[in-house]
């Protein structure tokens, strides 16, 4: 069956960095586009970034645009979200997404990431 | 950039009741409309696919409608089950996804 396991978040001051991870199985991996969708604590889902199936091209939400970078290991079946120059308002569950026809199919259950000094 | 926008922002309602909320675009999206359920705690999960689809294994008591700018989300007889927060998500202008707001969901 599909699985979708995010990891990498935790607590990290203003300013610093950190990778997000979402390992799946249970599907061909490199014939998907993925996505990472945020929530901010008690707030609606806020699409983050897209990455075509072959990693050729990226697309991200004004509000990460230069400081989020979303990349793929299709040998790995793994999404990556490397996040800079982190800011309090980046603080939300992170989830990363399968695209099917423009809608996420599967989901997992998130990881959280807290921007806190 | 497209906007969406749902009503009502939260309802109450009783077991057996029919329950309707609606989504709007700011420019016709076609039927480019996907419908989602998220509970406390737990990922979104698709219900409803091009405006009108019903995934696979969602029960039949939940439907979509509507196209251009107008959209419909309905549960014809609510369930305790269904306690949730809904959300319609745009996706016209590819590859971005733009959800709307949410409608929390409330048993009476």
């Amino acid at each position: 069956q599909v699985q979708v396991v995010e990891s990498g978040g935790g607590v990290v001051q203003p300013g610093r960095s950190l990778r997000l991870s979402c390992a799946v199985s249970g599907f061909t991996f490199r014939s998907y586009d993925m996505h990472w969708v945020r929530q901010a604590p008690g707030k609606g889902l806020e699409w983050v970034a897209v990455i075509w199936y072959d990693g050729s091209k990226k697309y991200y939400a004004d509000s990460v645009k230069g400081r989020f970078t979303i990349s793929r290991d299709n040998s790995k079946n793994t999404l990556y979200l490397q996040m800079n120059s982190l800011r309090a308002e980046d603080t939300a569950v992170y989830y990363c997404a399968r695209d099917r026809k423009r809608a996420g199919d599967y989901w997992g259950q998130g990881t959280l990431v807290t921007v806190s000094s | 950039d497209i906007q969406m926008t749902q009503s009502p922002s939260s309802l109450s309602a009783s077991v057996g009741d029919r329950v309707t909320i609606t989504c709007q675009a700011s420019q016709d999206i076609s039927n480019y409309l996907n419908w989602y359920q998220q509970k406390p705690g737990k990922a979104p999960k698709l219900l409803i696919y091009d405006a009108s689809n019903l995934e696979t294994g969602v029960p039949s008591r939940f439907s979509g409608s509507g196209s251009e700018t107008d959209f419909t989300f309905t549960i014809s007889s609510l369930q305790p089950e269904d306690i949730a927060t809904y959300y319609c998500q745009q996706y016209d202008n590819l590859p971005v996804f733009t959800f709307g707001p949410g409608t929390k969901v409330d048993i009476k």
